[in-house]
């Protein structure tokens, strides 16, 4: 079993539709929580990045973090066809350490 | 602002052959990490340095070396190339006060 484990779809919404992507993971060590948004053949592009638990949000995303269910959420607000791409959510015990990568979730938004 | 950079994103060689992929951090980001990413996977951490030094290693095959030079940018070696090492690498670069911000990718197709 993977230490993070991330539904991969595919996910179709209609554009405006609230997108909600979620990760499971088993690492209790586990402190950093970042998603990632990766489109084909491309580098992933940091969208958020919390410490611990809580909630953050930046415009249309919000990231959650339950760290007693280990479970992180990201919801985005106003889909766009351009928010069309592969979502990775990944974490890490410390601020300089590597990242461990859910498997990604392929979002489509049809206009 | 400035992001990584990475040379040289494409990348066609023969098996047994030898392949180096340069990474070139945000400035002021001290730490840098290499990933494999394969077709429809998600980024598997290889190798990591901070201030020149390796500070952790996952799953790198023995032909793989890398380094981190005094200008903190990094070269990844790759010999003996198989068909198997077809992939996306990516670099990021961190420091003490940021995430892990990635680079565009390097693709190698080992023919």
């Amino acid at each position: 079993q993977k230490e993070v484990e991330q539904d991969p779809g595919p996910l179709s919404v209609p554009e405006g539709a609230i997108v909600s992507l979620n990760c499971t993971y088993s690492n209790s060590a586990f402190q950093y929580f970042m998603w990632y948004r990766q489109y084909s053949r491309k580098g992933p592009e940091l969208l958020m990045y919390t410490y611990s638990s809580g909630n953050k949000e930046d415009g249309r995303f919000t990231a959650q973090v339950d760290k007693s269910s280990k479970y992180i959420s990201l919801f985005i607000r106003d889909s766009q066809p351009s928010d069309s791409a592969t979502y990775l959510c990944a974490m890490t015990s410390s601020n300089t350490g590597k990242l461990i990568f859910g498997q990604g979730t392929t979002l489509q938004v049809k206009p | 602002a400035a992001g990584v950079i990475q040379s040289p994103r494409h990348l066609i060689k023969e098996k047994r052959e030898t392949a180096t992929l340069k990474c070139y951090p945000i400035p002021r980001h001290d730490t840098v990490y290499w990933y494999q990413q394969g077709p429809g996977q998600d980024p598997q951490f290889l190798i990591s340095f901070y201030e020149k030094m390796q500070s952790d290693k996952g799953s790198i095959p023995d032909r793989f070396s890398a380094q981190q030079f005094s200008d903190y940018h990094s070269e990844l070696n790759m010999s003996s190339l198989e068909l198997g090492d077809s992939a996306l690498y990516f670099c990021a670069s961190s420091s003490d006060s940021d995430t892990q911000y990635f680079g565009p990718g390097t693709r190698l197709t080992v023919l």
